[in-house]
Protein backbone atom coordinates (compact mmCIF):
# COMPACT_ATOMS: atom_id res chain seq x y z
CA UNK A 1 0.00 0.00 0.00
CA UNK A 2 1.63 3.41 -1.31
CA UNK A 3 1.48 6.40 1.63
CA UNK A 4 0.00 9.20 1.39
CA UNK A 5 0.24 11.12 4.91
CA UNK A 6 -1.64 14.19 5.11
CA UNK A 7 -1.11 16.44 7.95
CA UNK A 8 -2.35 18.26 10.25
CA UNK A 9 -5.24 15.76 10.65
CA UNK A 10 -7.80 18.55 12.12
CA UNK A 11 -7.41 21.96 12.31
CA UNK A 12 -9.42 24.80 13.65
CA UNK A 13 -9.36 28.49 12.45
CA UNK A 14 -11.04 31.94 13.08
CA UNK A 15 -12.46 33.45 9.98
CA UNK A 16 -10.26 35.95 8.12
CA UNK A 17 -6.95 33.75 9.24
CA UNK A 18 -4.65 32.25 6.63
CA UNK A 19 -3.66 28.56 6.68
CA UNK A 20 -1.46 26.08 5.44
CA UNK A 21 -1.44 22.09 5.75
CA UNK A 22 0.61 19.73 3.84
CA UNK A 23 0.29 16.22 1.45
CA UNK A 24 3.34 13.94 1.39
CA UNK A 25 3.61 11.24 -1.01
CA UNK A 26 6.31 8.91 -2.38
CA UNK A 27 8.55 11.13 -4.63
CA UNK A 28 9.78 8.42 -6.77
CA UNK A 29 7.55 7.86 -10.03
CA UNK A 30 5.65 10.51 -9.64
CA UNK A 31 2.37 11.16 -12.00
CA UNK A 32 0.77 13.78 -10.60
CA UNK A 33 -1.20 14.96 -7.62
CA UNK A 34 -4.81 15.65 -6.82
CA UNK A 35 -6.56 17.98 -4.29
CA UNK A 36 -10.35 17.10 -3.37
CA UNK A 37 -12.82 18.92 -0.73
CA UNK A 38 -15.07 17.06 0.97
CA UNK A 39 -18.25 19.52 2.34
CA UNK A 40 -20.45 17.75 4.91
CA UNK A 41 -23.05 15.92 3.06
CA UNK A 42 -21.61 16.50 -0.13
CA UNK A 43 -19.55 14.74 -2.51
CA UNK A 44 -16.06 15.08 -3.14
CA UNK A 45 -14.81 17.42 -5.45
CA UNK A 46 -11.68 18.61 -7.11
CA UNK A 47 -9.67 21.77 -6.64
CA UNK A 48 -6.29 20.72 -8.66
CA UNK A 49 -4.39 18.32 -10.39
CA UNK A 50 -0.92 18.99 -10.19
CA UNK A 51 1.70 17.22 -12.42
CA UNK A 52 5.21 19.51 -12.76
CA UNK A 53 7.51 20.03 -10.36
CA UNK A 54 7.18 23.63 -8.79
CA UNK A 55 3.26 23.98 -10.27
CA UNK A 56 1.42 26.26 -8.17
CA UNK A 57 -2.34 26.35 -9.04
CA UNK A 58 -4.79 28.96 -7.50
CA UNK A 59 -8.88 29.18 -7.15
CA UNK A 60 -10.00 32.13 -5.59
CA UNK A 61 -8.62 32.39 -1.86
CA UNK A 62 -6.94 28.62 -2.17
CA UNK A 63 -4.23 27.72 -3.51
CA UNK A 64 -1.35 25.15 -3.89
CA UNK A 65 2.12 24.14 -4.60
CA UNK A 66 4.29 21.35 -5.37
CA UNK A 67 7.69 19.67 -5.03
CA UNK A 68 7.80 16.32 -6.59
CA UNK A 69 11.56 16.30 -5.85
CA UNK A 70 11.23 15.97 -1.81
CA UNK A 71 7.82 14.82 -2.24
CA UNK A 72 5.22 17.35 -1.20
CA UNK A 73 2.41 19.82 -1.99
CA UNK A 74 0.91 22.26 0.14
CA UNK A 75 -2.32 23.73 0.14
CA UNK A 76 -3.43 27.64 1.17
CA UNK A 77 -6.40 29.43 2.33
CA UNK A 78 -6.21 33.09 2.55
CA UNK A 79 -8.51 35.00 5.00
CA UNK A 80 -10.72 31.69 6.00
CA UNK A 81 -14.00 31.93 6.11
CA UNK A 82 -16.80 29.37 7.01
CA UNK A 83 -17.73 28.02 3.94
CA UNK A 84 -14.11 27.04 3.81
CA UNK A 85 -15.04 24.55 6.45
CA UNK A 86 -14.64 21.05 4.60
CA UNK A 87 -12.33 18.05 4.55
CA UNK A 88 -9.17 18.27 2.52
CA UNK A 89 -7.87 15.08 0.38
CA UNK A 90 -4.77 14.57 -1.14
CA UNK A 91 -4.28 11.81 -3.90
CA UNK A 92 -1.96 10.31 -5.64
CA UNK A 93 -2.07 7.93 -9.16
CA UNK A 94 -0.72 4.57 -8.98
CA UNK A 95 -0.59 1.62 -11.41
CA UNK A 96 -2.39 -1.08 -10.71
CA UNK A 97 -2.42 -3.91 -12.97
CA UNK A 98 -3.87 -2.58 -16.50
CA UNK A 99 -4.65 1.05 -15.57
CA UNK A 100 -4.23 3.61 -12.98
CA UNK A 101 -6.33 4.14 -9.94
CA UNK A 102 -6.35 7.57 -6.96
CA UNK A 103 -4.73 6.56 -3.47
CA UNK A 104 -6.37 9.01 -1.15
CA UNK A 105 -4.41 10.80 1.80
CA UNK A 106 -6.38 10.40 5.31
CA UNK A 107 -7.43 14.24 4.74
CA UNK A 108 -6.86 17.40 6.98
CA UNK A 109 -10.16 18.21 8.68
CA UNK A 110 -10.71 22.22 8.52
CA UNK A 111 -13.61 24.03 11.04
CA UNK A 112 -12.94 27.66 10.32
CA UNK A 113 -14.82 29.62 13.41
CA UNK A 114 -16.95 32.55 12.82
CA UNK B 1 -22.15 18.11 -15.47
CA UNK B 2 -20.89 14.73 -14.67
CA UNK B 3 -23.11 12.92 -12.14
CA UNK B 4 -22.78 9.46 -10.22
CA UNK B 5 -25.67 8.47 -8.49
CA UNK B 6 -25.52 6.08 -5.74
CA UNK B 7 -29.15 4.16 -5.42
CA UNK B 8 -29.45 3.86 -2.09
CA UNK B 9 -28.34 6.58 0.79
CA UNK B 10 -28.94 4.63 3.93
CA UNK B 11 -29.33 1.33 4.68
CA UNK B 12 -29.65 -0.99 7.58
CA UNK B 13 -29.03 -4.53 6.99
CA UNK B 14 -28.83 -7.68 9.13
CA UNK B 15 -25.44 -9.72 9.61
CA UNK B 16 -25.12 -12.38 7.28
CA UNK B 17 -27.53 -10.96 4.69
CA UNK B 18 -26.38 -10.21 0.66
CA UNK B 19 -26.32 -6.47 -0.04
CA UNK B 20 -26.44 -5.08 -3.47
CA UNK B 21 -24.79 -1.05 -3.63
CA UNK B 22 -25.43 -0.09 -7.24
CA UNK B 23 -23.64 3.06 -8.66
CA UNK B 24 -24.39 4.49 -12.51
CA UNK B 25 -22.85 7.22 -13.71
CA UNK B 26 -23.85 9.50 -17.03
CA UNK B 27 -20.85 10.25 -18.64
CA UNK B 28 -19.06 7.65 -20.53
CA UNK B 29 -15.93 7.41 -18.38
CA UNK B 30 -13.64 4.04 -18.56
CA UNK B 31 -13.77 3.84 -14.97
CA UNK B 32 -15.31 3.17 -11.98
CA UNK B 33 -14.21 3.08 -8.33
CA UNK B 34 -15.70 1.72 -4.87
CA UNK B 35 -14.12 3.47 -1.46
CA UNK B 36 -15.01 3.36 1.54
CA UNK B 37 -14.12 5.89 4.59
CA UNK B 38 -13.97 5.53 8.14
CA UNK B 39 -13.22 8.19 10.46
CA UNK B 40 -9.19 8.55 10.52
CA UNK B 41 -8.87 6.04 7.69
CA UNK B 42 -9.40 8.14 4.81
CA UNK B 43 -11.10 6.50 1.82
CA UNK B 44 -9.51 3.37 1.21
CA UNK B 45 -10.06 1.77 -2.12
CA UNK B 46 -12.39 -1.61 -2.42
CA UNK B 47 -11.95 -2.33 -5.89
CA UNK B 48 -12.01 -0.72 -9.39
CA UNK B 49 -12.60 -1.26 -12.56
CA UNK B 50 -11.13 0.02 -15.87
CA UNK B 51 -13.76 -1.69 -18.45
CA UNK B 52 -16.73 -3.31 -18.42
CA UNK B 53 -16.07 -6.98 -17.27
CA UNK B 54 -12.73 -5.90 -15.91
CA UNK B 55 -11.65 -5.08 -12.15
CA UNK B 56 -8.69 -4.48 -10.15
CA UNK B 57 -8.59 -5.28 -6.52
CA UNK B 58 -7.75 -2.25 -4.65
CA UNK B 59 -6.28 -2.06 -0.89
CA UNK B 60 -9.38 -3.89 0.92
CA UNK B 61 -10.99 -6.23 -1.17
CA UNK B 62 -12.03 -8.52 1.54
CA UNK B 63 -15.48 -9.75 2.21
CA UNK B 64 -16.61 -7.67 -1.45
CA UNK B 65 -16.77 -8.09 -4.84
CA UNK B 66 -18.02 -6.37 -7.99
CA UNK B 67 -19.85 -6.08 -11.27
CA UNK B 68 -19.56 -4.30 -14.33
CA UNK B 69 -21.60 -5.42 -16.72
CA UNK B 70 -22.14 -2.47 -18.58
CA UNK B 71 -20.21 0.84 -18.81
CA UNK B 72 -22.30 3.25 -17.05
CA UNK B 73 -23.09 0.87 -13.88
CA UNK B 74 -20.69 -0.62 -11.16
CA UNK B 75 -21.80 -2.66 -8.29
CA UNK B 76 -20.72 -3.39 -4.61
CA UNK B 77 -21.54 -6.60 -3.44
CA UNK B 78 -21.24 -7.78 0.31
CA UNK B 79 -21.78 -11.39 0.17
CA UNK B 80 -22.79 -11.98 3.86
CA UNK B 81 -22.73 -8.87 5.28
CA UNK B 82 -20.53 -8.41 8.69
CA UNK B 83 -20.64 -5.62 11.31
CA UNK B 84 -16.88 -4.41 10.51
CA UNK B 85 -18.58 -3.52 7.26
CA UNK B 86 -20.69 -1.11 8.52
CA UNK B 87 -19.10 2.44 6.87
CA UNK B 88 -20.00 5.10 4.33
CA UNK B 89 -19.47 3.72 0.88
CA UNK B 90 -18.51 5.67 -2.39
CA UNK B 91 -18.70 5.05 -5.57
CA UNK B 92 -16.87 7.49 -8.10
CA UNK B 93 -15.62 7.68 -11.62
CA UNK B 94 -13.17 9.39 -13.83
CA UNK B 95 -11.68 8.87 -17.95
CA UNK B 96 -8.25 7.05 -17.72
CA UNK B 97 -6.35 8.07 -14.74
CA UNK B 98 -3.86 10.76 -17.01
CA UNK B 99 -2.01 14.11 -16.04
CA UNK B 100 -5.62 16.53 -15.40
CA UNK B 101 -7.78 13.92 -15.73
CA UNK B 102 -10.05 14.42 -12.36
CA UNK B 103 -12.61 11.91 -10.72
CA UNK B 104 -16.12 12.69 -9.94
CA UNK B 105 -17.89 11.03 -6.91
CA UNK B 106 -21.49 10.24 -5.64
CA UNK B 107 -22.90 11.59 -2.79
CA UNK B 108 -22.46 7.96 -0.84
CA UNK B 109 -23.92 5.01 0.77
CA UNK B 110 -24.34 4.77 5.00
CA UNK B 111 -24.70 1.19 5.55
CA UNK B 112 -25.38 -0.06 8.93
CA UNK B 113 -24.89 -4.04 9.60
CA UNK B 114 -26.40 -5.16 12.35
Amino acid sequence: ILNVEQSPQSLHVQEGDSTNFTCSFPSSNFYALHWYRWETAKSPEALFVMTLNGDEKKKGRISATLNTKEGYSYLYIKGSQPEDSATYLCAFPISSGSARQLTFGSGTQLTVLP
Amino acid sequence: DVKVTQSSRYLVKRTGEKVFLECVQDMDHENMFWYRQDPGLGLRLIYFSYDVKMKEKGDIPEGYSVSREKKERFSLILESASTNQTSMYLCASSRAIRAGNTIYFGEGSWLTVV
